[in-house]
């Protein structure tokens, strides 16, 4: 069964700062990686994408990689605003019909 | 572009009641998914369709239907509710095989009391 993990669980950082968030997961056999972002009691937001094939996508200050081997993926944020704010969620496509799998998230906060 | 559209956005039932919570999608997805989600557990997959016409259960699927009323729908029944089926409901929906990415609604938020 197909185990995500994200670390840290919870992160605080001053604003402008750049930052990393983890996730790994145990089976490599991925179709695909995808990086959602949920703000307190609303839906989730895809962020990026990333095919089994391709190692980063980018977006704006958001920049995600894949190492499909390892079992790692990360979301780099620059210069980290405010705004940021919310918890970030990693799922990778299983096999089950193609459902994701999630891990747990990272919550994160930008301070002013 | 409606997306993913989910109704009820909230709901109280008293336990023993039922109640389907709807689901469509405009975007001419072939697969539908229901997760639920609860503080600590993450989300985790109740059922799914990957096609029109089929339905396969997934981690949590007890207490639970389904019904993929045609290609842009996908509803999920409680029979006979529980408190510890009080959640945070979200549908998804994929072209095929998540290529493109999932996309997911707005969510129902569910108390049983």
């Amino acid at each position: 069964k197909q185990e995500v993990t994200q670390i840290p669980a919870a992160l605080s950082v001053p604003e402008g700062e750049n930052l990393v968030l983890n996730c790994s997961f145990t089976d490599s056999a991925i179709y695909n990686l995808q990086w959602f972002r949920q703000d307190p009691g609303k839906g989730l937001t895809s962020l990026l994408l990333i095919q089994s094939s391709q190692r980063e996508q980018t977006s704006g200050r958001l920049n995600a990689s894949l190492d499909k081997s390892s079992g790692r993926s990360t979301l780099y944020i620059a210069a980290s605003q405010p705004g940021d704010s919310a918890t970030y969620l990693c799922a990778v496509t299983g096999d089950s019909g193609y459902a994701l799998n999630f891990g747990k998230g990272t919550s994160l906060l930008v301070t002013p | 572009n409606a997306g993913v559209t989910q109704t009820p956005k909230f709901q109280v039932l008293k336990t023993g009641q039922s109640m389907t919570l709807q689901c469509a999608q405009d975007m001419n997805h072939n697969s539908m998914y229901w997760y639920r989600q609860d503080p600590g557990m993450g989300l985790r997959l109740i059922y799914y369709s990957a096609s029109e016409g089929t339905t396969d259960k997934g981690e949590v699927p007890n207490g639970y239907n389904v019904s993929r009323l045609n290609k842009r729908e996908f509803s999920l029944r409680l029979e006979s509710a529980a408190p510890s089926q009080t959640s945070v409901y979200f549908c998804a929906s994929t072209l095929t095989g998540g290529v493109y990415g999932y996309t997911f609604g707005s969510g129902t938020r569910l108390t049983v009391v």
